[in-house]
């Protein structure tokens, strides 16, 4: 069965750390991973997304993501957070239904909490 | 720059009442789907649709149902709302090329 787990519920960083979200997915096909931010009152935006390629891949707002196969994981980093990233972070997986993108399956999300 | 929208951004109803929910959006897509939003649950699929007047259940269809009469349009109905559908609604619509875009959301309270 195909699912997200992403097993950290809040994260807290001071403003100017590292972070890292951890997404671990479960899915029988080849897998076509998001992440997404969602800020208080907005809906969902697209921080970068996997299809294939390489497996470190870039996204908005300074943010990148390591797909690693063997751990069936996906990972999202930021060398340095900043204020304005405190928000509510989801990993999703999905996949592609001809030529159009198919269903996601999403994590719980992760909220962020950024101490100045 | 609108892709998604949702005819409301907030919406109080009474139990009993039938409610429609409305997403439109101008992209032309195929596929569009209604998640519904609960802290701590993530997103969970309700309904989702792949074509005109063509529709799937999701993960939690029960107490809900989708109308897709036209391409661009996809309500969400709920047929006798209830306190344990007071939530947060998002629409999204996607296309080719991967492109995935999600309206603004629709927070329900029923009371």
């Amino acid at each position: 069965a195909q699912s997200v787990t992403q097993p950290d519920i809040h994260i807290t960083v001071s403003e100017g750390a590292s972070l890292e979200l951890r997404c671990n997915y479960s899915y029988g096909a080849t897998p076509y991973l998001f992440w997404y931010v969602q800020s208080p009152g907005q809906g969902l935006q697209l921080l970068l997304k996997y299809f294939s390629g390489d497996t470190l891949v870039q996204g908005i707002k300074g943010f990148e993501a390591e797909f690693k196969r063997s751990q069936s994981s996906f990972n999202l980093r930021k060398p340095s957070v900043h204020w304005s990233d405190a928000a509510e972070y989801f990993c999703a997986v999905g996949a592609i239904w001809g030529s159009t993108l198919g269903r996601l399956y999403f994590g719980r999300g992760t909220q962020l909490t950024v101490w100045p | 720059d609108v892709k998604v929208t949702q005819s409301s951004r907030y919406l109080v109803k009474r139990t009993g009442e039938k409610v429609f929910l409305e997403c439109v959006q101008d992209m032309d897509h195929e596929n569009m789907f209604w998640y519904r939003q609960d802290p701590g649950l993530g997103l969970r699929l309700i309904y989702f649709s792949y074509d005109v007047k063509m529709k799937e259940k999701g993960d939690i269809p029960e107490g809900y149902s989708v109308s897709r009469e036209k391409k661009e349009r996809f309500s969400l109905i709920l047929e006798s709302a209830s306190t344990n559908q007071t939530s947060m609604y998002l629409c999204a619509s996607f296309g080719s090329n991967t492109e995935a875009f999600f309206g603004q959301g629709t927070r329900l309270t029923v009371v």
